[in-house]
C-alpha cells in the first residue's frame, strides 16, 4: 500500500499570507495525486486533480505541483474561508487502490 | 448538477451488518468513466477509502476491509449500496459516498454518521 505523509500536521498563518502544504508518497504515484479541502461539518471538496489541475470553480489562488513522490499545494494569499483541513489522495492503477494522507490543519494565527 | 445522498440507519449493533444506500441525481450511474465509491471518516480522524463499483458491477475494495465489504449497484433506481458485516465500535464513522473519475472524488454526498453500539 502506498502511504502518503503530509506535513506539517498543523500550519498557523494569517490571512493574506502564502501557505505551502506538502504531501510525500512512499513510492511514485506519477501525477495521480489529488488535493481536497474539508471544513468542519462538511464533506471534502476536490481542489486539485492530477497534481496540478484545478477542479471546476476552484479559485486561482490554489495551485498544485509535483510528480513522483513529492507534491505541494500552495495557496498564494489566504482568505478567511481557506482555513480548513487539507488532504492529499493517490490512486494506484493496478491493483486499484486509493489512499489519503493524514491531513494538514490550516489554522488562523 | 450531480448530487449524491446517503441514507441508512444511524445506529447499528455490534456484530450486525451496516447497510447504507447512496442515491444519485443529475447523472446516470450507468454512465461510463465513473466509479461509485464509499469513503469513511472516523470521528476526528482522516479519510479511508472503502471501495467502489462500476455500473457493470465490477468492484474494488480496500484490502483491509475486503473480507467484510460488499458494494452493489441498482442501475434501475440510480443508486448504489454498501454492506459491512460483523461491525464493531471501530466501524463508527461518518460514511460518505462519492463519484470517482480518473482517480479522484467529486462530488461527495453530505455524509451519514453511523454509530456502532449496543
Amino acid at each position: 500500500e502506498i502511504v502518503l505523509t503530509q506535513s506539517p500536521a498543523t500550519l498557523s498563518l494569517s490571512p493574506g499570507e502564502r501557505a505551502t502544504l506538502s504531501c510525500r508518497a512512499s513510492q511514485s504515484v506519477s501525477s495521480y495525486l489529488a488535493w481536497y479541502q474539508q471544513k468542519p461539518g462538511q464533506a471534502p471538496r476536490l481542489l486539485i486533480y492530477d497534481a496540478s489541475n484545478r477542479a471546476t470553480g476552484i479559485p486561482a489562488r490554489f495551485s498544485g505541483s509535483g510528480s513522483g513522490t513529492d507534491f505541494t499545494l500552495t495557496i498564494s494569499s489566504l482568505e478567511p474561508e481557506d482555513f480548513a483541513v487539507y488532504y492529499c489522495q493517490q490512486r494506484s492503477s493496478w491493483p486499484p487502490s486509493i489512499t489519503f494522507g493524514q491531513g494538514t490543519r490550516l489554522e488562523i494565527k | 448538477q450531480v448530487q449524491l445522498q446517503e441514507s441508512g440507519p444511524g445506529l447499528v449493533k455490534p456484530s450486525q451488518t451496516l447497510s447504507l444506500t447512496c442515491t444519485v441525481s443529475g447523472d446516470s450511474i450507468g454512465s461510463r468513466g465513473h466509479y461509485w465509491s464509499w469513503i469513511r471518516q472516523h470521528p476526528g480522524k482522516g479519510l479511508e477509502w472503502i471501495g467502489y463499483i462500476y455500473y457493470s458491477g465490477s468492484t474494488y475494495y480496500n484490502p483491509s476491509l475486503k473480507s467484510r465489504v460488499t458494494i452493489s449497484v441498482d442501475t434501475s433506481k440510480n443508486l448504489f449500496s454498501l454492506k459491512l458485516t460483523f461491525v464493531t465500535a471501530a466501524d463508527t464513522a461518518m460514511y460518505y459516498c462519492a463519484r470517482e473519475t480518473d482517480g479522484c472524488f467529486d462530488p461527495w454526498g453530505q455524509g451519514t454518521l453511523v454509530t456502532v453500539s449496543s
